[in-house]
């Protein structure tokens, strides 16, 4: 079992719509949580971070974070074009240095 | 959040080469990072560096395929040693402020 992870898809979205991503984690004692984007060929960009339970919300995105299910997903609203980028999940433990450890993204396409 | 400078942004080399990667920090910070990235694969930890001292691997990476130098605070390189074309990756450098992670451009390496 990966220890952290995420649907490969592509999860192809209309413009204007919610795209919904998932991702689970197996360690858990894990106690930071991250959402990165990633644009073909460019380096990851920190969208969100959450680290207790419940939502987060910052301008179009909401993260979820339940830690008795090991579970984080990332919410999208009113998906733009320019949105379509793979999206990293990202998971740390201070004891360990913080030290990330990333899914293996999903890539989202929105359609106009 | 931390502007991090990474050089070269890409490279081609020989089989058999070495290539070191530079990273530049605008702030001091006690860690940095450094993550290779696989065509079409998510980001994999190969080591932390503190300054002042031997940088810790995570497993299946080697300080002689790998070694790493941190003289100061906001300086960091990484050497990618005798290539074979397997090394062919993005190279990724990376501070953690506040517990986020951000990342330096990358360093795309081909080895022919």
């Amino acid at each position: 079992q990966k220890e952290v992870e995420q649907n490969s898809g592509p999860l192809s979205v209309p413009e204007g719509a919610i795209a919904s991503l998932n991702c689970t984690y197996s360690d858990r004692g894990s106690q930071s949580f991250f959402w990165y984007r990633q644009y073909s060929g460019k380096s990851p960009e920190l969208i969100m971070s959450i680290y207790s339970n419940g939502d987060k919300e910052d301008g179009r995105f909401t993260a979820q974070l339940n830690k008795a299910s090991q579970y984080v997903s990332l919410l999208i609203r009113d998906s733009q074009p320019s949105d379509s980028a793979t999206y990293l999940c990202a998971v740390g433990r201070l004891a360990a240095g913080n030290k990330l450890t990333f899914g293996g993204g999903t890539r989202v396409l929105v359609k106009p | 959040s931390a502007v991090i400078s990474q050089k070269p942004s890409r490279d081609i080399c020989q089989r058999g080469t070495s290539l070191t990667i530079q990273c530049q920090v605008d702030s001091q910070v006690t860690m940095m990072f450094w993550y290779r990235q696989q065509p079409g694969q998510s980001l994999t930890l190969i080591a932390t560096a503190n300054q002042g001292s031997e940088a810790t691997y995570e497993s299946g990476f080697v300080i002689d395929k790998f070694p790493i130098s941190r003289p100061n605070l906001t300086f960091s390189t990484l050497t990618v040693s005798n290539m074979s074309p397997e090394d062919s990756s993005i190279y990724l450098c990376s501070v953690q402020m506040d517990s986020e992670a951000f990342f330096g451009q990358g360093t795309r390496l081909t080895v022919v």
